[in-house]
């Protein structure tokens, strides 16, 4: 347990699905993130919040839209969905930047798109 | 773009020897380098940071940076079946948030 939990651990939705994913993070951290891992390519970082604010643009598609309402959780709104976007979801949190950037995951959501 | 390269293997080593695991990085502005371990099906680990040139020792873990060559190791002594997994390096700078990751090499520990 790192500390970091996310909701759901799987996930199997149609292209024309909304759905939501959920991270929780225990561990009273100021920055939260959200990474993309699929097959044979490094993890994609798509957003970051800091202290609620969303700071660094990563180009990731508008059919992924963050939220976070508090310091301590974030959501992944998902709609229209392509089956390239099936992949592992990990959400991590961290302190802060440089030397407090020491980012700890939770355990993912598979996501499968049909 | 800034990179970071790992030799995605397998590496192969016997129980009980030392795995050595490597990884460079090209911006020269990284500070903060980190090791994370990821078993398959499972989320990434966090068992190694370093920031200063030279070793860090942690148990088994040794980490090893080099700034000017812009290389970083990581060293596992008395290998265990259990070490089995992706080894994926990170680096970032110390003015953002973002990680930038390697794909990982892959250790197999045989028995």
């Amino acid at each position: 347990e790192t500390g970091v939990t996310q909701t759901p651990r799987h996930l199997v939705m149609g292209m024309t699905n909304k759905k939501s994913l959920k991270c929780e993070q225990h561990l009273g951290h100021n920055a939260m993130y959200w990474y993309k891992q699929s097959a044979k390519k490094p993890l994609e970082l798509m957003f970051v919040y800091s202290l609620e604010e969303r700071v660094e643009n990563n180009s990731v598609p508008s059919r992924f839209s963050p939220e976070c309402p508090n310091s301590s959780h974030l959501f992944l709104h998902l709609h229209t969905l392509q089956p390239e976007d099936s992949a592992l979801y990990l959400c991590a949190s961290s302190e802060g930047t440089g030397r407090l950037n020491e980012q700890f995951f939770g355990p993912g959501t598979r996501l499968t798109v049909l | 773009q800034k990179e970071v390269e790992q030799n995605s293997g397998p590496l192969s080593v016997p129980e009980g020897a030392i795995a050595s695991l490597n990884c460079t990085y090209s911006d020269r502005v990284s500070q903060s380098f980190f090791w994370y371990r990821q078993y398959s099906g499972k989320s990434p680990e966090l068992i190694m940071s370093i920031y200063s040139n030279g070793d860090k020792e942690d148990g088994r873990f040794t980490a090893q940076l080099n700034k000017a060559s812009q290389y970083v190791s990581l060293l596992i002594r008395d290998s265990q079946p259990s070490d089995s997994a992706t080894y994926l390096c990170a680096v970032t700078r110390n003015s953002g948030y973002a990680l930038n990751f390697g794909k990982g090499t892959s250790l197999l520990v045989t028995p």
